[in-house]
């Protein structure tokens, strides 16, 4: 039973456009979201959080986009650049010890 | 400051041998995990520790054993190993709701 689902696998987008990743979860336990960044060979790396009392969340050239009615959160890259090519983990919490659950990824690859 | 590191960073081991995965984070944190990764699996959590000499089972715990007797180290150990378990293994560490990562380990079960 896979509480958080990353849909897409893979994405491809143009450098300077928007990139869309989106991530769906079932809990409603969960209040805390979380992305992160993972290149090959290395560990995933913190990107950018939401908690539950908010819609959007704005990083930089990140945003984190919540709506909990529909169980969906987003996270939106503006402008895409090559080096943002990696695969992206949502990650949802429901506080307890922050046992976060992950979903199973999705690769960007920015084309220069 | 080195963070999460872990050691070994690659190891090969036959069906039935035993090995031991060692996480060590420097960032005084209370909060240690496993996961291991596999292939459309995302990351999946193994066990945790939320202080020393406190441990607590994940989603997938079975053929896994783990201590932390220092706050700063957390093992993950095989005892018997199987090919079920050729995955790449990574340690967490967490402050507040960020966790930190280290590099992993790629482990192969022949």
């Amino acid at each position: 039973d896979q509480q958080v689902k990353q849909n897409s696998p893979s994405l491809s987008v143009q450098e300077g456009r928007i990139s869309i990743l989106n991530c769906d979860y079932t809990n409603s336990m969960f209040d805390y979201f979380l992305w992160y960044k993972k290149y090959p060979a290395e560990g995933p790396t913190f990107l950018i959080s939401i908690s539950s009392i908010k819609d959007k969340n704005e990083d930089g050239r990140f945003t984190v986009f919540l709506n909990k009615s529909a169980k969906h959160l987003s996270l939106h890259i503006v402008p895409s650049q090559p080096g943002d090519s990696a695969v992206y983990f949502c990650a949802a919490d429901s506080g307890g010890y922050q046992k976060v659950t992950f979903g199973t990824g999705t690769k960007l690859q920015v084309i220069p | 400051n080195a963070g999460v590191t872990q050691t070994p960073k690659f190891r090969v081991l036959k069906t039935g041998q035993s090995m031991t995965l060692l996480c060590a984070q420097d960032m005084n944190h209370e909060y240690m995990y496993w996961y291991r990764q596999d292939p459309g699996m995302g990351l999946r959590l193994i066990h945790y520790s939320v202080g020393e000499g406190t441990t607590a089972k994940g989603e997938v715990p079975d053929g896994y054993n783990v201590s932390r007797l220092k706050k700063q180290n957390f093992l993950l150990g095989l005892e018997s190993a199987a090919p079920s378990q050729t995955s790449v293994y990574f340690c967490a560490s967490n402050n507040k709701n960020e966790q930190f990562f280290g590099p992993g380990t790629r482990l192969t079960v022949l």
